[in-house]
């Protein structure tokens, strides 16, 4: 199985300010025949359901804001919030849908 | 509109079986691949399996190997996932997730849409 971990587990940004998650996995999720990375950034809110944010290591899902970017290759990503909105307040986490299990990093809380 | 609709929450005694229903509209639904997901009382996401609705064949993830089982009726599109042999641990909100594009993309696998939630509750 893929291994996800993220860093930090928590962080607290100010409004405004700039966020940054980062994702490793346990072996590469570049898929070397097509260049692509099978990396995806879920964003979590308490009672609601997860929303895709990033797919493709840094493709923003429509409707995402441009605060919102992913980057990354291999085995190393980030997701880059870059002026923290109140309504960023939740929890991230990354997956990688490379190999069976697609498995998720342990989630990372953003807080104000 | 895509739209996941999950079952009502349950409560099931240590041992018992639960069976979470999701039933879709607005999309073909044998074309999607759907997988579940559950997150537990404090804990992060937890991928369970994937379930090709046309063909049937599924993939678990080897935590729930001979516990878990993914169905679906195509003709009411209703995916079903049941656990069987429920623990405490297994108190979790459960969640359908339907790929972000059909088999025929490349983005099949990546959880584009998802249901409210089923919370299934384990106590004695």
């Amino acid at each position: 199985d893929i291994v996800m971990t993220q860093s930090p587990d928590s962080l607290a940004v100010s409004l405004g300010e700039r966020a940054t998650i980062n994702c490793k996995s346990s072996q590469s999720v570049l898929y070397r025949s097509n260049s692509k990375n099978y990396l995806a950034w879920y964003q979590h809110k308490p009672g609601q359901p997860p929303k895709l944010l990033i797919y493709w290591a840094s493709t923003r899902e429509s409707g995402v804001p441009d605060r919102f970017s992913g980057s990354g290759s291999g085995t190393d990503f980030t997701l880059t919030i870059s002026s923290l909105q109140a309504e960023d307040v939740a929890v991230y986490y990354c997956q990688q849908y490379y190999s069976t299990p697609r498995t998720f990093g342990q989630g990372t809380k953003v807080e104000i | 509109q895509v739209q996941l609709v999950q079952s009502g929450a349950e409560v099931k005694k240590p041992g018992a079986s639960v069976k979470v229903s999701c039933k879709a509209s607005g999309y073909t639904f044998p074309s999607y691949d759907i997988s579940w997901v559950r997150q537990a009382t404090g804990q992060g996401l937890e991928w369970m399996g994937w379930m090709n609705p046309d063909s049937g064949d599924t993939g678990f993830a080897q935590k729930f190997q001979g516990r878990v089982s993914m169905t679906r009726s195509t003709s009411i599109s209703t995916a079903y996932m049941e656990l069987s042999s429920l623990r405490s641990e297994d108190t979790a909100v459960y969640y359908c997730a339907r790929g972000r594009t059909a088999y025929s993309g490349s983005d099949y696998a990546i959880l584009g849409y998802w249901g409210q939630g089923t919370l299934v509750t384990v106590s004695s």
